[in-house]
């Protein structure tokens, strides 16, 4: 069974921290994806992984940053969180055996004061 | 316009009832197409996949693509209250695009 799991469920910051969300995911997947959803808006990507250390940009990477040192972790970075950047982040993988499906995590809701 | 376009809803029906969700996409180029549910404050969890035109039976869900209208579509049958959720549609080629998801409400 694919388990994807993400640091935290909810997480209240101040404007001007900086906001780590990890993900762990156990299925040896090559790929990770970072999202952000928001109603009206459904799924965006954020920033994708092929590979440890690799990294690539998605529709919406400004103001966020990635780190990816081991394959089955995948970091999300708010460098300098905003108010804009209250969301619901989820995190999902897929590799070799899971074709292009993906498999999401629980979601984090991040709200920014 | 959007690649994907998803109904937002609600869509509400009593229980029993067949539901219809659709998508339309534009791009022809899109060779993947998924179903997600999504209950509230929850990730999306996959329902059902296809890859390329066709239908696909899973239980009380049907998942139909056809691709010269770029138009798919997700059918549940003997709809339960435990179905009430938001379901996405995915599609892609070597990305996946989202369409916004329909928030679906059965009641008993």
């Amino acid at each position: 069974d694919v388990k994807v799991t993400q640091s935290s469920r909810y997480l209240v910051k101040r404007t001007g921290e900086k906001v780590f969300l990890e993900c762990v995911q156990d299925m040896d997947h090559e790929n990770m994806f970072w999202y952000r959803q928001d109603p009206g808006l459904g799924l965006r990507l954020i920033y994708f992984s092929y590979d440890v250390k690799m990294k690539e940009k998605g529709d919406i990477p400004e103001g966020y940053s990635v780190s990816r040192e081991k394959k089955e972790r995948f970091s999300l970075i708010l460098e300098s969180a905003s108010t804009n950047q209250t969301s619901m982040y989820l995190c999902a993988s897929n590799g070799r055996d899971s074709g292009e499906t993906q498999y999401f995590g629980p979601g984090t809701r991040l709200l920014v004061l | 316009q959007k690649e994907v376009e998803q109904d937002p809803g609600p869509l509400s029906v009593p229980e029993g009832a067949i539901v219809s969700l659709n998508c339309t996409y534009s791009n022809s180029a899109f060779q993947y197409f998924m179903w997600y549910r999504q209950y509230s404050r929850k990730g999306p969890e996959l329902l059902m996949y296809t890859y390329s035109s066709g239908n696909k039976e899973d239980g009380r869900f049907t998942a139909q693509v056809d691709k010269s209208s770029k138009y798919i579509s997700l059918f549940i049958r003997d709809s339960q209250p435990s179905d009430s959720a938001t379901y996405l549609c995915a599609m892609g080629f070597q990305k996946l695009v989202f369409g916004t998801g329909t928030r679906l409400l059965v009641s008993p």
